[in-house]
């Protein structure tokens, strides 16, 4: 079965950096690979989706990039700034109709 | 717009006790609809998942179990709570297009004591 690993549970970041954050999966290359944000007490929220055809895709300050030799995505958020603090989810598809989540990796920019 | 709406926000139960989440999507025809678990410090765990009415999947065998009497309406349900079922209860859904993304709502926090 296919198996996430983001790579910390944790990065602190100082504002105005670039945080980089790693979605590595085990198995097969899935079909696409969406990254959420989560913020505490709260569901996650959808930021990008990138398919398994496309290298890199942009939102704003968002950059996601897919590596299907690497079997890897990382997510890049430029000019960090403190509400950018929360939890980071990748996600890939698998079977029909569902998504497998990572258990994310808590984002902190330090002002 | 299509909102999903989630209640209640946070449930304290006894170990035993029933337990009925109750989620409802508007805005939107036939999505697929969806019931996560998550634990402290662990990933998103999907439990159920539904592509219409009176059609349930379950990923894992556990104590709940999950109903969808109309289109828009997702319901988990147990008869006796344990321990274990304690964590944050999200409720999502999507369209039916490839890549569409999951729309959550705000979760229940279920504790059992």
């Amino acid at each position: 079965s296919q198996k996430i690993e983001q790579n910390s549970e944790a990065l602190n970041i100082q504002e105005g950096k670039t945080a980089t954050l790693t979605c590595n999966y085990t198995n097969y290359s899935p079909a696409y690979l969406q990254w959420y944000r989560q913020d505490p007490g709260r569901g996650p929220v959808f930021l990008l989706l990138i398919r398994e055809n496309e290298k890199e895709k942009r939102k704003e300050r968002l950059k996601v990039t897919f590596d299907t030799t690497l079997k890897q995505s990382l997510f890049h958020i430029t000019a960090s700034q403190p509400a950018d603090s929360a939890t980071y989810l990748c996600a890939v598809k698998t079977g029909a109709n569902n998504l497998f989540f990572g258990t994310g990796t808590r984002l902190t920019v330090i002002p | 717009s299509q909102t999903i709406h989630q209640w209640p926000a946070t449930l304290v139960q006894p170990v035993g006790s029933p337990l009925s989440l109750e989620c409802t999507v508007e805005g939107t025809s036939n999505p697929n609809l969806y019931w996560y678990r998550q634990a402290a410090g662990r990933g998103l765990q999907l439990l159920f998942y539904s592509v219409g009415i009176g059609q349930i999947s379950s990923e894992v065998p556990q104590n709940l179990s999950a109903s969808r009497p109309q289109d828009r309406q997702f319901i988990l349900s147990s008869k006796k709570l344990l321990l274990s079922d304690s964590g944050f209860y999200l409720c999502a859904w999507r369209g039916q297009g490839l890549g569409s993304p999951l729309h959550f709502g705000n979760g229940t926090r279920l504790t059992v004591t």
